[in-house]
């Protein structure tokens, strides 16, 4: 069957500190993979999107990878600090009109 | 510029009651989604639009939801006769749309829908 997994623990780490979460896929040929932040009460918020073809991306303190046999995208924000701490969502895209369909999310708490 | 709009932003109903929820999308996106997301859970695709048309509804989970962007903007979610397994913070995002279909999408803070 078709499975997203990310983290299913919270992840606590000290400010300053990288933090490092995991997104496997199973039976599943993803076109792209995005990452989303959400804080409670709120929508998520679109942080960085990797495609098929592309095995890294960056964008400030974030970094992406993308790792098509493995099927897994790591995600990691680096210098972290206390107003990073949220929960963290990949989606995985087929291609087409966008469609994404979204794992369970990681909570981070970066504590000072 | 304005994001996603949603309202109402909580709503509480009676089991069996109708429920209409509304999304304002970013002026120009012609892509619309909707997910229901439950407590601890990601999101879960509901349906998909692409201007007026519903090119997408397999996420819905009963006949009893109903979805409609009847001019290719503003999209109202129907549920009709409301159980209490519908409750939920039922999101609404809205994207560009392209080819490859790999763009970023826009959410609203949702509606947090509860079934008494």
């Amino acid at each position: 069957s078709q499975k997203i997994e990310q983290n299913s623990e919270a992840l606590n780490i000290q400010e300053g500190k990288t933090a490092t979460l995991t997104c496997n896929y199973t039976n599943y040929s993803p076109a792209y993979l995005q990452w989303y932040r959400q804080d409670p009460g709120r929508g998520p918020v679109f942080l960085l999107l990797i495609r098929e073809n592309e095995k890294e991306k960056r964008k400030e303190r974030l970094k992406v990878t993308f790792d098509t046999t493995l099927k897994q995208s790591l995600f990691h924000i680096t210098a972290s600090q206390p107003a990073d701490s949220a929960t963290y969502l990949c989606a995985l895209g087929t291609g087409g009109y966008n469609k994404l369909i979204f794992g369970a999310g990681t909570r981070l708490a970066v504590h000072p | 510029g304005a994001g996603v709009s949603q309202s109402p932003r909580y709503k509480v109903a009676k089991r069996g009651q109708d429920v209409a929820l509304r999304c304002d999308p970013i002026s120009g996106h012609v892509s619309l989604f909707w997910y229901q997301q439950a407590l601890g859970q990601g999101p879960e695709f509901l349906t998909y639009f692409q201007n007026e048309a519903q090119l997408d509804k397999s996420g819905l989970p009963s006949d009893r939801f109903f979805a409609e962007r009847p001019e290719g903007s503003v999209s109202t979610l129907k549920i009709q006769r409301t159980q209490q397994e519908d409750s939920a913070v039922y999101l609404c995002a809205s994207s560009l749309w392209d080819r490859g279909g790999n763009q970023p999408q826009h959410f609203g803070d949702g509606t947090r829908l509860s079934i008494l």
